[in-house]
């Protein structure tokens, strides 16, 4: 079976932090995803990355950055956390079925 | 802009019925569709995907493809009160990346 792990299932934070989020994949993908979901939303792509080292800015990346330096890891950075980056952020690991990790809810107070 | 449009719900069926969840997308050139589940607080689960025309069942659940009317549906048979999630379709086209809808909220009563 596939396993996605995320580091942490609920994070609380204050304005201006300086976040991390970490997801690792134990399946060898090369593509790996970050999103958000929120209520009336629906999942929305932020980062994505296709090989260490690259990435590729999804629909909402402005307040986000990621890192990738080996294949099974990939970081979602909020550079200064702000209170609309309130949210449900999942991993998800591999191109065409997607899976997905546990998800972190976070939340920026 | 590609879109993918379910409604919300909820969509509440009594056990032991059919629940029949709907997605509609408007890229005609989407080739491949997948359904996932998603149960209160936690992540999204892959149930099913469909590429071709017509239907494809696995135990319970049946995908169907048209995609002359562009629409993909998922029927889950005997439905039970563990069915009770939410629903997404996500719909991609070729190499891109999916897009998801927001889902439809599913309410299986005993």
């Amino acid at each position: 079976d596939v396993k996605v792990t995320q580091s942490s299932r609920y994070l609380v934070k204050r304005t201006g932090e300086k976040v991390f989020l970490e997801c690792v994949q134990d399946m060898d993908h090369e593509n790996m995803f970050w999103y958000r979901q929120d209520p009336g939303l629906g999942l929305r792509l932020i980062y994505f990355s296709y090989d260490v080292k690259m990435k590729e800015k999804g629909d909402i990346p402005e307040g986000y950055s990621v890192s990738r330096e080996k294949k099974e890891r990939f970081s979602l950075i909020l550079e200064s956390a702000s209170t609309n980056q309130t949210s449900m952020y999942l991993c998800a690991s591999n191109w065409y079925e997607q899976y997905f990790g546990p998800g972190t809810r976070l939340t920026v107070t | 802009q590609k879109e993918v449009e379910q409604n919300s719900g909820p969509l509440s069926v009594p056990e032991g019925a059919i629940a029949s969840l709907n997605c509609t997308y408007s890229d005609r050139g989407s080739q491949s569709f997948f359904w996932y589940r998603q149960y209160s607080g936690k992540s999204p689960e892959l149930i099913m995907f469909i590429y071709s025309n017509g239907d494809k069942e696995d135990g319970r659940f049946t995908a169907q493809l048209n995609k002359a009317s562009q629409y993909v549906s998922l029927l889950i048979r005997d439905s039970q009160p563990s069915d009770s999630a939410t629903y997404l379709c996500a719909v991609r086209r070729g190499s891109y990346i999916p897009t998801f809808g927001r889902g439809t909220s599913l309410i299986v009563h005993p």
